[in-house]
């Protein structure tokens, strides 16, 4: 079975500017969940789908948002970017019944 | 506050020795716990994992031993190798599905 694959792997971005990034969860997963990792904060829970619906939320501002669509791939946007969100975004996904969450490789977001 | 925490950044040891891992969480509540293992570029793989209701679980050369009283975590690798180098995340489970994490501890093997 595949992995959770994130697309892009890398993206530049500069400040004010948005981006929308890409999961692909495992076949059959419905749960996505997205995390921050940063080497000052560690990984942060921002959001989580099932079913394309939001069940859960971090301590994330509104600028953070996602969505999720039928086929469960999820989409995260990060709006008016700031230094600070530099990072690597990572996406877990979950199969109904099961605790696991299973990462994909992420994708590193550098803000100039 | 929410806070999952390591008793140790780092971890040095020689290749075939045990390695163990502790983690320090906060949440009594919470009732699964989860060890990830982060290599340089790469996404958090799945170790293994535990429920409040055990106090330990095996897997292959590694095992999680779990104890609520006093809030505490680890994770045991039986004669590390040079593959087993990288950096290792406990996380709790808090309300649905959300996964708070510690710190990490970057361990290193050597030979």
């Amino acid at each position: 079975k595949a992995g959770v694959t994130q697309t892009p792997r890398y993206l530049i971005k500069t400040r004010g500017q948005q981006v929308t990034l890409s999961c692909s969860p495992i076949s059959g997963h419905r749960s996505v969940s997205w995390y921050q990792q940063t080497p000052g904060q560690g990984l942060q829970f921002l959001f989580e789908y099932f079913s394309e619906t939001q069940r859960n939320k971090g301590n994330f501002p509104g600028r953070f948002s996602g969505r999720q669509f039928s086929n469960s791939r999820s989409e995260m946007n990060v709006s008016t970017l700031e230094l600070g969100d530099s990072a690597l975004y990572l996406c877990a996904s979950r199969g109904t019944g099961s605790e696991t969450q299973y990462f994909g490789p992420g994708t590193r977001l550098l803000v100039l | 506050g929410e806070s999952v925490g390591l008793h140790l950044p780092t971890l040095s040891v020689q290749e075939g020795d045990n390695s163990i891992i502790n983690c320090a969480y906060s949440n009594s509540a919470s009732d699964y716990f989860i060890w990830y293992k982060q290599e340089s570029g790469k996404g958090p793989q799945f170790i293994i994992d535990i429920r409040s209701n055990m106090d330990k679980r095996q897997g292959q050369r590694v095992t999680v031993l779990l104890n609520k009283t006093v809030k505490h975590l680890s994770l045991q690798i039986a004669a590390t190798q040079p593959g087993d180098s990288a950096v290792y995340f406990c996380a709790e489970k808090w309300g649905a599905q959300k996964l708070v994490f510690g710190q990490g501890t970057r361990l290193t093997i050597n030979p």
